[in-house]
């Protein structure tokens, strides 16, 4: 079965600071989709950004960036400017590219805090 | 075009009774999942439905059930509550199975369960 893990419980940043946060997965499949997620107090998980196993180049959305290393089983988000909007629990997720299922396995996630 | 529809928001219920939670996918989307959020196990996944079957199901115990309707609607019917069952409840929704085309899923806003 397949694991998450995101180290760091808590991460706090300054505005306009930069910040990269940790997760890193155990899968025996080559095949797979990482996504990152962020979970405001609003409670509704909002994609941040993903990317595809095969491609080597890492996904880029705005201020938003990953650090993908596939052998290490690394995938990284780093988050630049940072914004007070960006206050957030911020989780890791892996998807099989196997079978068409849906599951998504979650880390337990990031609890970020921007301070101003 | 409205995001994905999860009532109610709040639950309120008591050991013993049963449960349905209600997730109405966004408009066109065909694939619902969903899963349990606790501050515990973090988030676990709990089925998948596409054209009203069941396609993967989570370690759930099996009062744990759901069903999709043609309308591609969702329900999950919690029966014989335990307080461990406090959760916060999410559906998400996608076009296909993302397997097929790795379209995201798209989150509602959850329904916050609490056993009393």
């Amino acid at each position: 079965a397949q694991t998450v893990t995101q180290s760091q419980p808590e991460m706090s940043v300054q505005e306009a600071e930069t910040v990269t946060l940790s997760c890193t997965y155990d899968t025996s499949e080559s095949d797979y989709y990482l996504f990152w997620y962020k979970q405001p107090p609003s409670r509704q998980m909002i994609l941040v950004i993903r990317q595809e196993a095969y491609k080597q180049q890492n996904a880029t959305e705005n201020r938003f960036s990953v650090n993908f290393q596939k052998a290490a089983k690394s995938f990284s988000l780093k988050i630049s400017d940072s914004q007070l909007g960006d206050a957030a629990m911020y989780f890791c997720a892996y998807r099989s590219a196997l079978g068409g299922s849906e599951k998504l396995v979650f880390g337990k996630g990031t609890k970020l805090t921007v301070n101003p | 075009k409205a995001g994905v529809t999860q009532t109610p928001r709040y639950l309120i219920k008591t050991r013993g009774q049963q449960v349905t939670l209600s997730c109405s996918p966004i408009s066109g989307h065909r694939s619902v999942s969903w899963y349990q959020q606790t501050p515990g196990q973090g988030l676990q996944f709990l089925f998948e439905y596409f054209s009203e079957t069941q396609r993967n199901k989570g370690n759930f115990p099996g009062r744990f059930s759901g069903r999709q309707f043609s309308n591609s609607r969702s329900e999950m019917n919690v029966s014989t509550l335990e307080l461990g069952d406090s959760a916060l409840y999410l559906c998400a929704s996608s076009l296909v199975p993302t397997g097929i085309n790795n379209q995201p899923q798209h989150f509602g806003d959850g329904t916050r369960l609490s056993i009393l």
